[in-house]
């Protein structure tokens, strides 16, 4: 049993097209990470979010406490933007801790 | 992007000899951690430091062990490496507990690609 769920693992999306990562989680959370790990490994966060929505230049975060879900959201997609997207949560009572999804594998053609 | 460097980025081992990755943090936070990543899995935490001395396991800490003597330090040492450790290792440091509302996030090493023939 995952307690984080991403949908779709893999995504391919032509250039400039609008993206949707979607993260499903079953319990409850104090805060929702949204993290990039490129082709070469490393890891970048994106956003860290507890309630609403969050935008950074062409990335857009959402979130749904009672829903228990958040999207990831890319406009106007550049090939650049090929990555490993992970969500992960801050379960509550666990605050050292993070539980990641298995990732969305996205890649962007020109 | 937050100082952390790990070493070394890859390395090859014998089953049963003793490997030692070493995390190394500019950014004077308190806490940190490692995770090691494997297809079909997301990250899982082996252990995490809150302190100079202060470190705890998490959920797949069976075979390896942790030290810091200094809070830019972090070390994960695989006392007898097996096959099943074959992995890529990431270091990440929070300078609050992570999730607590204070705007705390977690920020990631480059990896560590480790493998036991």
């Amino acid at each position: 049993k995952n307690e984080v769920e991403q949908s779709p693992q893999n995504l391919t999306a032509q250039e400039g097209e609008f993206i949707t990562i979607n993260c499903s989680y079953s319990v409850g959370i104090s805060a929702l990470h949204w993290l990039q790990q490129h082709p070469g490994g490393g890891i970048v966060s994106l956003f860290m979010l507890s309630s609403g929505k969050k935008k950074h230049g062409r990335l857009i975060a959402t979130i749904n406490i009672q829903e228990k879900h958040s999207s990831l959201h890319i406009t106007a997609s550049h090939p650049r933007d090929s990555a490993v997207y992970i969500c992960a949560i801050f379960t509550s009572g666990s605050a050292r801790q993070l539980t990641f999804g298995s990732g969305t594998q996205l890649t962007v053609l020109p | 992007d937050a100082g952390i460097t790990q070493s070394p980025r890859h390395k090859v081992t014998e089953t049963g000899t003793p490997v030692t990755l070493r995390c190394h943090q500019t950014e004077n936070h308190r806490y940190m951690y490692w995770y090691r990543q494997d297809p079909g899995h997301g990250l899982r935490l082996i252990h995490y430091s809150y302190g100079v001395k202060d470190t705890d396991k998490g959920e797949v800490s069976d075979g390896y062990s942790v030290s810091r003597s200094k809070t830019e330090d972090f070390l994960l040492t695989l006392e007898s490496a097996t096959s099943s450790q074959t992995s890529v290792y990431f270091c990440a440091i929070s300078e609050f507990p992570l999730g607590t509302g204070r705007g705390t996030e977690a920020f990631f090493g480059q990896g560590t690609r480790l493998t036991v023939v």
